[in-house]
């Protein structure tokens, strides 16, 4: 079974602080992702890594950055938290190729306040 | 630009009634299209891929081309069907999803 890990399931933050949210997959998959989950709203790609030290912005990458240095491992970064970055992120990661399954973990509740 | 429309936010069936949660995309390339659920207090997960052709857990949908729906049927809900429903679509060219804004379906004893 695929495993995707995430560092905090609740995190409470501050305006105006650097936060760092970790996720880890152990099943040697190429790509990572990093979604922002919001009711109405569905899910909203924020960045997603094709390979370690490679990243391409999603559809709302405005206030956040990434890091891969390790292909196991993709950290999401947000530079400085706003109450508008207050959601549920969602991190998941899948195998090149043609084989589309994304396998998801189980998600960080961040409130900013 | 690909775009994925679920035009019901909640919806809501007894238990044996028939159920059906609409998806329409726009893509200009040959798509991908995907059903993945999220159960309560549980990880978002895979339930149908259109490649594939199955039914998982008696819900099926179809491709409909013409139409660019993707829409997800089951003949008889049951309770434990209670969950977010996303579509998604996949780029051919590319790794990533787009998803739509999702369907709370809530199916009542």
């Amino acid at each position: 079974d695929v495993k995707v890990t995430q560092s905090s399931r609740y995190l409470v933050k501050r305006t105006g602080e650097k936060v760092f949210l970790e996720c880890v997959q152990d099943m040697d998959h190429e790509n990572m992702f990093w979604y922002r989950q919001d009711p109405g709203l569905g899910l909203r790609l924020i960045y997603f890594s094709y390979d370690v030290k490679m990243k391409e912005k999603g559809d709302i990458p405005e206030g956040y950055s990434v890091s891969r240095e390790k292909k196991e491992r993709f950290s999401l970064i947000l530079e400085s938290a706003s109450t508008n970055q207050t959601s549920m992120y969602l991190c998941a990661s899948r195998s090149g190729g043609a084989n589309y399954e994304q396998f998801f973990g189980p998600g960080t509740r961040l409130t900013v306040l | 630009a690909q775009r994925v429309t679920q035009p019901e936010k909640l919806l809501s069936v007894f238990k044996g009634a028939p159920v059906e949660l609409k998806c329409n995309y726009s893509y200009s390339g040959s798509p991908e299209l995907f059903w993945y659920v999220q159960y309560s207090r549980q990880r978002l997960q895979l339930l149908l891929r259109h490649i594939s052709r199955e039914s998982i857990k008696g819900f099926t949908a179809d491709l409909n081309k013409g139409e660019t729906s993707f829409h997800l049927k089951k003949p008889f809900a049951q309770e434990e069907d209670s969950a977010m429903y996303y579509c998604a679509l996949g780029e051919t060219s590319g790794s990533r999803l787009t998803f739509g804004e999702g369907t709370q379906l809530t199916v009542n004893p």
